[in-house]
């Protein structure tokens, strides 16, 4: 499994926009980049994926380096709803498995 | 479809006893995970199947623990003997996988949580 690094903590304005960084610098070509969150007492939730491309959804969108050694997650306006746990995690679509880490933990300030 | 569900929500046992697990995933979903998730660290794989066939099982899983997904739709996780190290969040996951895309978006449920006296 390629491994990932992320910041233990972040801390963030409320609708100010937040960068979350992910460095993955043994993730091989055919790896994608998953993004899940935790909010608490909850169990994960999918964010967002890419390949080589940036990508856009409703929640989140995914900066990839051309590179593929690392990836930022993008919120454009955080909100209070906001703060939890962010991981970051390459796919092989042949090992079957998503492996966690211990993410980035987001605090929001009103 | 309600998304994936997990029994019990909580669970308290004496050390010694065994207890299971059960999830049910998304119905269309032909892929299901366990995971386990202590106090401050990620998620932990334990094991997956892809409809009734187990692919995959956690080196790190003690032969005390089993997992079952007899018809390839809801599965059970058992531990026997349960230790206070067992004490943890169990949950679930479920995807529809496809070899053609990186998807594999797993829908995870709540969890189950164990505390072991």
């Amino acid at each position: 499994d390629a491994k990932t690094t992320q910041p233990n903590s972040m801390e963030s304005n409320e609708e100010e926009p937040v960068h979350l960084p992910c460095n993955h610098s043994t993730i091989s070509g055919t790896d994608y980049i998953h993004w899940y969150r935790q909010l608490p007492s909850q169990g994960p939730e999918y964010v967002i994926h890419g390949l080589t491309s940036n990508v856009n959804n409703r929640m989140a969108s995914l900066a990839i380096a051309e590179d593929r050694k690392s990836s930022t997650l993008i919120l454009h306006r955080a909100t209070l709803r906001d703060a939890a746990v962010y991981y970051c995690i390459p796919y092989n679509t042949n090992a079957g498995k998503s492996t966690f880490g211990d993410g980035t933990t987001l605090t929001v300030k009103p | 479809d309600t998304g994936v569900s997990q029994d019990p929500r909580h669970k308290i046992t004496k050390r010694g006893q065994n207890v299971t697990f059960r999830c049910d995933p998304i119905s269309e979903h032909n892929r299901l995970y366990w995971y386990r998730q202590t106090l401050g660290q990620g998620p932990e794989f334990l094991t997956y199947f892809q409809n009734e066939a187990q692919l995959e099982k956690s080196r790190l899983l003690s032969d005390r623990f089993s997992a079952e997904r007899p018809k390839g739709s809801f599965s059970t996780l058992e531990i026997q003997r349960t230790e206070q190290g067992d004490s943890a969040m169990y949950l679930c996951a479920s995807s529809l996988a496809a070899h053609s895309s990186g998807a594999n978006v797993l829908t995870f449920g709540a969890g189950s949580r164990l505390t072991v006296l």
